[in-house]
């Protein structure tokens, strides 16, 4: 069965600081990962997905991901948190990779940016 | 914008009652999913319709249905219920491309049951 960790229920940033938010899955397939965001009050929003094509992929807002199959992570990285940046972010493994099927959520990562 | 609607925003209503919670996928989108978001439980996988079928069942319970109809929109409906059904009810749609299926979230339904 798939599931997803993230390490750090709550993050906290300094504007202009590097953003670091952990995810490690488990997958019997070969991983589809996603990344989505949720501002207070609002819906998840798709940030960015790996689909084998690329381990390093880019995403909306300035954000990027990288896969490492070997340490089985997909962590997303911001070189500069903005103010706006402040929300939940969720990882997510699809449950049948490219088959698609339930998306599989980490218990999510509240992001603080500070002034 | 998802392209992915609900309806309504919110809901209140009491215990026992009975409610229904609307998903319009995005235009050409055949499959619907529906999640529960809860502080407790996180953002749980309840159902998957594809093309009018129900497809894969997660931790939904019996007190629970759902269906998608010939136009692909999909209603969730919540029976009898209790308090600690309070929730963020959120629908996604996909669409199976080489490159996999990708969901996209509507805004939700914040339901709060009294």
């Amino acid at each position: 069965a798939q599931s997803v960790t993230q390490l750090g229920s709550h993050v906290s940033v300094s504007e202009g600081a590097l953003v670091l938010l952990r995810c490690n899955y488990s997958s019997s397939v070969p991983p589809y990962l996603f990344w989505y965001v949720q501002y207070p009050n609002q819906g998840l929003q798709l940030l960015l997905k790996y689909t084998s094509a690329a381990t390093l992929v880019k995403g909306i807002n300035g954000f990027e991901a990288e896969f490492k199959k070997s340490e089985t992570s997909f962590h997303l990285t911001k070189p500069s948190a903005h103010m706006s940046d402040a929300a939940e972010y969720f990882c997510a493994v699809s449950d049948r990779g490219n088959q698609g099927g339930k998306l599989i959520f980490g218990q999510g990562t509240e992001l603080s940016v500070k002034p | 914008d998802s392209g992915v609607t609900q309806t309504p925003k919110h809901l209140i209503t009491a215990t026992g009652q009975r409610v229904t919670l609307r998903c319009s996928p995005r235009s050409g989108d055949l499959s619907v999913y529906w999640y529960q978001q809860s502080l407790d439980q996180g953002l749980q996988f309840l159902i998957h319709y594809y093309n009018g079928e129900e497809r894969a069942k997660g931790n939904i319970l019996e007190r629970f249905s759902a269906q998608q109809f010939p136009d692909l929109h999909s209603e969730l409906n919540l029976s009898s219920l209790e308090l600690g059904d309070s929730a963020l009810y959120f629908c996604a749609s996909g669409r199976r491309t080489g490159e996999g299926e990708t969901q996209y979230f509507g805004p939700g339904t914040r339901l709060l049951v009294l």
